[in-house]
């Protein structure tokens, strides 16, 4: 079965800081990996995905993340953070022969600070 | 504009009253999923569809139905013996793995459920 942990319930960053939310997966082959971004009363809104090739993948809004597979790990960055970035973020694992199924993180509540 | 909606926004519901909760897209996609959040918590699925007239439970399917008898519509019933319906429900959709493409998924703004 597939699983991702989310190990930062809560996450406070200055404005301008660098920001890294980390992400584990378990999962027996190769992985989809997302990233999703929730504002408070909305729905959720894909950040970026890994499916295969390069494991530094960029998405919207300036952020990046790393799949690195020896670690299990799929870490969202980005190296300036913006008042607007604060929401939740979720890390999402998927897979073809899951019937397209993903499984969710339980999330990371971003507080960005003035 | 392509993409999923979601209706009403705000739902509220009296105690042993069935509710449906409607989604709709216009993406073309095969593929259909509910899910539920509570607050502090990921996302939970309820239910999903790979195609028209099919449909499979989730992880916490009891005390929800559903039906997919058009590729657009996906409504979500919850029931009378959904014990704690209170929740943010999520719809969302992807082109289908049956398409031969990936699942990324593309969610409604979502319907907040309240019993009262």
């Amino acid at each position: 079965a597939q699983s991702v942990t989310q190990p930062d319930i809560h996450i406070t960053v200055s404005e301008g800081a660098s920001l890294e939310l980390r992400c584990n997966y378990s999962y027996g082959a190769t992985p989809y990996l997302f990233w999703y971004v929730q504002s408070p009363g909305q729905g959720l809104q894909l950040l970026l995905k890994y499916f295969s090739g390069d494991t530094l993948v960029q998405g919207i809004k300036g952020f990046e993340a790393e799949f690195k597979r020896s670690q299990s790990s799929f870490n969202l960055r980005k190296p300036s953070v913006h008042w607007s970035d604060a929401a939740e973020y979720f890390c999402a694992v998927g897979a073809r022969t899951n019937a397209g199924k993903s499984t969710f993180g339980d999330g990371t509540t971003l507080t960005v600070k003035p | 504009d392509g993409g999923i909606t979601q209706s009403p926004k705000y739902l509220f519901r009296k105690e042993g009253q069935n509710v449906t909760l409607s989604c709709e897209q216009n993406l073309n996609h095969d593929a259909m999923y509910w899910y539920r959040q509570d607050p502090g918590q990921g996302l939970r699925l309820i239910y999903y569809s790979q195609i028209v007239n099919d449909f499979q439970k989730g992880d916490i399917a009891e005390g929800y139905s559903v039906s997919r008898e058009k590729k657009e519509s996906f409504p979500l019933t919850v029931t009378s013996a959904q014990k704690n319906p209170t929740a943010f429900y999520l719809c969302a959709s992807s082109i289908g793995v049956l398409s031969g493409s990936t699942d990324t998924q593309y969610f409604g703004p979502g319907t907040r459920l309240t019993v009262l």
